[in-house]
């Protein structure tokens, strides 16, 4: 079955000890992004990826690092996290090819930090 | 950087009416437009899109009309059925780019009352 996984669903946490959300694509992509999602604000772009070894920011990347050693995998790290970092995640991918398509989304991780 | 606004944050129709959500944009570069369907505590889904060299695009009882001219596109969907309650999002990309240059809408929460 096609699928983006997200682990770990759900995560409380205390300020400044770092965590890491795994997510894995079984389809090929070579597009990856995180996404936070808060009430009234939509879905804002963390860092995305193009293909293996290449990322880039997103639009709200302050506090978050990425990385993309392997095509399947790319995890999202918050080396010292915070109140406001508190949010739903969502990791997407997609073909590329040089055309936006639709994206493919995990199941999301809620994050809490105390 | 694109903007993008949608209209209206909440909306409740009675089972059998229309519900329509609309979405205004600023690039008049942007070409693409799609819509995403998240229900409670689900992932977004694609629902439907629409590239500019189109004014409208339907698929059973969603409907995607666009108007470049005054960069709005807006959602359709007829004949709401209990199961049509969810959170919609629009968003805006651009054909030369892939989905690293989507822009995402705040979200319209569509209740429908039996």
């Amino acid at each position: 079955e096609a699928q983006v996984t997200q682990n770990p669903r759900y995560l409380i946490t205390v300020t400044g000890k770092k965590l890491t959300v795994t997510c894995s694509q079984n389809m090929n992509h070579e597009y990856m992004s995180w996404y936070r999602q808060d009430p009234g604000l939509g879905l804002r772009q963390i860092y995305y990826s193009m293909n293996v070894e290449v990322t880039d920011k997103g639009d709200v990347p302050e506090g978050y690092k990425v990385s993309r050693k392997e095509k399947r995998n790319f995890p999202l790290i918050l080396e010292s996290p915070s109140p406001n970092q508190t949010s739903l995640y969502f990791c997407a991918s997609s073909q590329t090819g040089g055309a936006p398509g639709e994206l493919f989304f995990g199941e999301g991780s809620r994050l809490t930090v105390l | 950087g694109e903007n993008v606004e949608q209209h209206p944050s909440t909306l409740s129709v009675q089972e059998g009416d229309s519900a329509v959500i609309k979405c205004t944009y600023s690039d008049s570069a942007s070409n693409y437009f799609p819509w995403y369907k998240q229900e409670l505590g689900k992932r977004p889904q694609l629902i439907i899109d629409i590239r500019s060299n189109v004014g409208e695009k339907k698929d059973q009882r969603i409907a995607v009309t666009l108007n470049k001219t005054a960069k709005h596109f807006s959602l359709h969907i007829t004949e709401t059925q209990p199961e049509d309650s969810a959170v919609y999002f629009c968003a805006v990309g651009r054909s030369n780019f892939g989905n690293e240059k989507l822009t995402f809408g705040t979200g319209t929460r569509l209740t429908i009352i039996p």
